[in-house]
């Protein structure tokens, strides 16, 4: 089956440090990738997506590459701010008539002052 | 533009009960879904729709767990008798196309005692 594998969690990082969280995934077919977080008392929302091999997807600064070759789609972002600290959500769809959505465990970011 | 809307926003029960939940996701979207987030993990999908048809139902415990969208619009998820188990948050959401990006409520809270 398809899944989406997240690095552990808590990341903590002192304000504008360097931010990378890593994302594999196995998948069957030719899957859109996403990156959502999810802010403190807060729903899921989309941070960004690509839907290609090489897109990249970006949005307030964070960064993703969708690489087919190593099956990976890790999210960047070169200083982070004390307002990024949520939970962040790597996610695929399927295509190819399934459509079925999966996520990883997600990943705690904490940025500190 | 107004969000996905769900109610209630949390609900105690005792084990063996019953519970339902509601969902009016965006105005437009044809595709719906109910997720399990049990506390520390990434959403689980439990059921999609896509208007008011039933398109994967694969994970979804079919023995306690029922869900219906009427009219390809509002929809419902019971749950009857509840588990100790089921102790998680409700997510739903949903997205105007099956590949497209996913719009997500609040959720709602379950603890089951």
């Amino acid at each position: 089956g398809n899944s989406v594998t997240q690095m552990e969690g808590p990341v903590t990082l002192s304000e504008e440090a360097f931010l990378t969280i890593n994302c594999t995934y196995t998948a069957t077919g030719y899957p859109s990738l996403f990156w959502y977080v999810q802010y403190p008392g807060e729903g899921l929302q989309l941070l960004l997506k690509a839907t290609k091999a090489d897109d990249k997807g970006s949005n307030k600064g964070f960064e993703a590459t969708y690489r087919k070759e190593t099956t990976s789609f890790h999210l960047e972002k070169g200083s982070v701010q004390v307002s990024d600290s949520a939970v962040y959500f790597c996610a695929l769809i399927t295509s190819g008539g399934s459509y079925i959505p999966t996520f990883g465990r997600g990943t705690s970011l904490i940025v500190h002052p | 533009e107004a969000g996905v809307a769900q109610s209630p926003r949390y609900k105690i029960i005792e084990k063996r009960q019953s519970v339902a939940f509601w969902c009016n996701p965006i105005s437009g979207h044809a595709t719906l879904y109910w997720y399990q987030q049990i506390l520390g993990q990434g959403p689980k999908l439990l059921i999609q729709f896509q208007n008011n048809g039933v398109v994967d139902d694969s994970q979804l415990p079919k023995d306690r767990f029922s869900a219906e969208r009427l009219k390809g619009v509002d929809s419902t998820l019971k749950i009857q008798p509840a588990k100790l188990e089921d102790s998680a948050v409700y997510l739903c959401a949903s997205s105007f196309g099956r590949q497209e990006t996913q719009y997500f409520g609040p959720g709602t809270r379950l603890l089951v005692l």
